[in-house]
């Protein structure tokens, strides 16, 4: 079955500083991953999907199927970046049935 | 445009009781997906619907638990004899087509005491 594990349930950094939000996954097909983020007192949202290639808030992702891993970063944090964040992963079926991490929620302090 | 919404907002119940939670897609959308988040569980996936049709309901928890869509819009889950164990926050998604990006409503609150 397939697993996403996010090792940090809390994250401290101050504004600035470059922020890793980590995501190791366990599947043996080609799966798709995502970031979700869910703000204080907001509905949980997408961030980033792999396969987008995108920068979203100045987040990059990148999906190593070697390490299955698929690493959150950005170089420099900023106040608002403050929220939980959840890793899911899509196995590949034909429909968008997602696996979420516990979350890690990140504190950018002042 | 209006985004999902679900209802109620915040549900507290006695043990045993039925409950009912409400979901409303956005319009036009297909896919409808229930979640649950919960203390040491996280988010788990509960079911899937494609139009009318629950093509996984591998996530349900007990049978105690049943959802329904109809007309292709609205979706109930109904939780029975509900237990302590039961209480999270229920989350619904929908997105246009499967394999699309889920927008995912504020969630109910459910406590069972």
């Amino acid at each position: 079955a397939q697993r996403v594990t996010q090792p940090e349930k809390l994250l401290s950094v101050f504004k600035g500083a470059p922020v890793e939000l980590k995501c190791n996954y366990s599947y043996s097909g080609s799966p798709e991953l995502f970031w979700y983020v869910q703000y204080s007192r907001q509905r949980l949202q997408l961030l980033l999907r792999h396969i987008s290639r995108e920068s979203i808030k100045g987040f990059t992702a990148d999906l190593n199927k070697g390490e299955t891993s698929f690493h959150l970063k950005k170089p420099f944090a900023q106040e608002e970046d403050s929220a939980m964040y959840y890793c899911a992963l899509n196995r590949g079926t034909s429909y968008g049935k997602l696996t979420f991490g516990q979350g890690t929620i990140l504190t950018v302090h002042p | 445009g209006a985004g999902v919404s679900q209802s109620p907002s915040n549900k507290v119940t006695e043990k045993g009781k039925d409950v009912e939670l409400r979901c409303d897609p956005i319009s036009g959308h297909t896919a409808l997906y229930w979640y649950r988040q919960s203390l040491g569980q996280g988010l788990e996936f509960l079911i899937y619907f494609q139009g009318n049709s629950a093509p996984d309901k591998s996530g349900l928890p007990s049978d105690r638990f049943s959802a329904e869509r109809t007309g292709g819009s609205v979706s109930t889950l109904t939780i029975q004899r509900t237990q302590q164990e039961d209480s999270a926050v229920y989350l619904c998604a929908s997105s246009l087509r499967r394999q699309e990006t889920q927008y995912f409503g504020p969630g109910t609150r459910l406590l069972v005491l």
